[in-house]
């Protein structure tokens, strides 16, 4: 079956300007999170959706990142006014919910951020 | 909140010989610890896991391994091959959401014909 798609793959911008990075999840699954993979760098978690549930921003940098899910699938995060420090990859993942945690946690292939 | 360590950073091994990786974590409380590998240009995907009522899991080359007590798992990969050479990442839940992971910082791995 279709896994968690991600798009676009590559995204260049100039500082300054405003990007939307999308992310299909897994059909079915109700839980959704963006991570940050900085070159070399482990998982930074961003925010996470869990169904009608407010989402967890408590990763987001900045005021300048934000996030939206709409009807409970397909999320957008953007990031505006863009840094350089803002390059980096964007990961999406997609889980199902288990009582009491342990979700597997599916990733899409990321999109490369790079602010010129 | 929970803190995971992952060790070593790099790993360079021959081909057929194993490899080890470890992650200590810090939440007695947690009781999922799924290992990621990322190859490059893609995404992490999951290769093993385990729970905190196993203590140990095979899947054909790769086992994982934990200690409660100590807090800390390992990545066993017997064997190696080219295909295996990536960056290996484990996680833990986070104590306040067990629906979210906290990654280790992860391990090159690289398999030498």
């Amino acid at each position: 079956g279709a896994g968690v798609s991600q798009s676009p793959s590559n995204k260049v911008t100039e500082k300054g300007k405003d990007v939307e990075l999308r992310c299909d999840p897994i059909s079915g699954h109700t839980a959704l999170y963006w991570y940050r993979q900085s070159l070399g760098q482990g998982l930074e978690f961003l925010i996470y959706f869990q169904g009608n549930s407010a989402p967890d921003k408590s990763g987001l940098p900045s005021d300048r990142f934000s996030a939206e899910r709409t009807g409970g699938s397909v999320s957008t995060l953007t990031i505006q006014r863009t840094q350089q420090e803002d390059s980096a990859v964007y990961l999406c993942a997609s889980s199902l919910v288990v009582r009491g945690g342990g979700n597997t946690q599916y990733f899409g292939p990321g999109t490369r951020l790079t602010v010129l | 909140g929970e803190n995971v360590e992952q060790h070593p950073s790099t790993l360079s091994v021959q081909e057929g010989d194993s490899a080890v990786i470890k992650c200590t974590y810090s939440d007695s409380a947690s009781n999922y610890f799924p290992w990621y590998k990322q190859e490059l240009g893609k995404g992490p995907q999951l290769i093993i896991d385990i729970r905190s009522n196993v203590g140990e899991k095979k899947d054909q080359r790769i086992a994982v391994t934990l200690n409660k007590t100590a807090k800390h798992f390992s990545l066993h990969i017997t064997e190696t091959q080219p295909e295996d050479s990536a960056v290996y990442f484990c996680a833990a839940p986070r104590p306040q959401g067990a629906q979210k992971l906290v990654f280790g910082q992860g391990t090159r791995l690289t398999i030498n014909p």
